[in-house]
């Protein structure tokens, strides 16, 4: 069945250093991949995502670029802020999974507390 | 603006209880889905809907009914069969659902239901 892994948090910087939370996926077909955020008591908000191998998706200063060869889909952004403390999902939509659910697979997030 | 609107935010169960979790969209979307987020363990997929009329179990759908008589509205109903309801409920919609799902899904702000 498809997976997701991330990194294990909470993951605490200091304001302006450089992130990267890691994402690695196992699927049975041609994934589409995502990177969503949570923050305290709201849902989830699409942060950027990728549907084929080597796309890179951005926003907001993130990035996370689609490697197929090493099944994974990094989230990096060069200089945090505090308004970035949040909860961060990866998640995997995979339509060729042979019978599976029609929804996202997540990760278990990763919490990320930026320190002024 | 569209959306999706869950309500209520908070929602309280007593022992046998059966209690519906509303969730309406205006961004007229095909596909509805419901997700259960526990601490540590990312979302998981209960129900989801392609279209008016249909629905299919997700990963955890025991304990768990909805239907789909509308296009832009998807109550759950926790039963009291789900003997470990305490959780935080995530209403999602995407524009395709099945084999376009590389579709990014849009989210409701949840609903945090427990047991009194």
């Amino acid at each position: 069945g498809n997976s997701v892994t991330q990194m294990e948090g909470p993951v605490t910087l200091s304001e302006e250093a450089f992130l990267t939370i890691n994402c690695t996926y196992t699927a049975t077909g041609y994934p589409s991949l995502f990177w969503y955020v949570q923050y305290p008591g709201e849902g989830l908000q699409l942060l950027l995502k990728a549907t084929k191998a080597d796309d890179k998706g951005s926003n907001k200063g993130f990035e996370a670029t689609y490697r197929k060869e090493t099944t994974s889909f990094h989230l990096e952004k060069g200089s945090v802020q505090v308004s970035d403390s949040a909860v961060y999902f990866c998640a995997l939509s995979d339509p060729y999974s042979g019978g599976g659910a029609d929804g996202l697979t997540f990760g278990k997030g990763t919490h990320l507390i930026i320190q002024p | 603006d569209g959306g999706i609107t869950q309500s209520p935010k908070y929602l309280f169960r007593k022992e046998g209880q059966n209690v519906t979790l509303s969730c309406e969209q205006n961004l007229n979307h095909d596909a509805m889905y419901w997700y259960r987020q526990d601490p540590g363990q990312g979302l998981r997929l209960i129900y989801y809907s392609q279209i008016v009329n249909d629905f299919q179990k997700g990963d955890i759908a025991e304990g768990y009914s909805v239907s789909r008589e509308k296009k832009e509205s998807f109550p759950l109903t926790v039963t009291s069969a789900q003997k470990n309801p305490t959780a935080f409920y995530l209403c999602a919609s995407s524009s395709t659902g099945g084999a376009y799902s590389n579709q990014p899904q849009h989210f409701g702000d949840g609903t945090r239901l427990s047991i009194l």
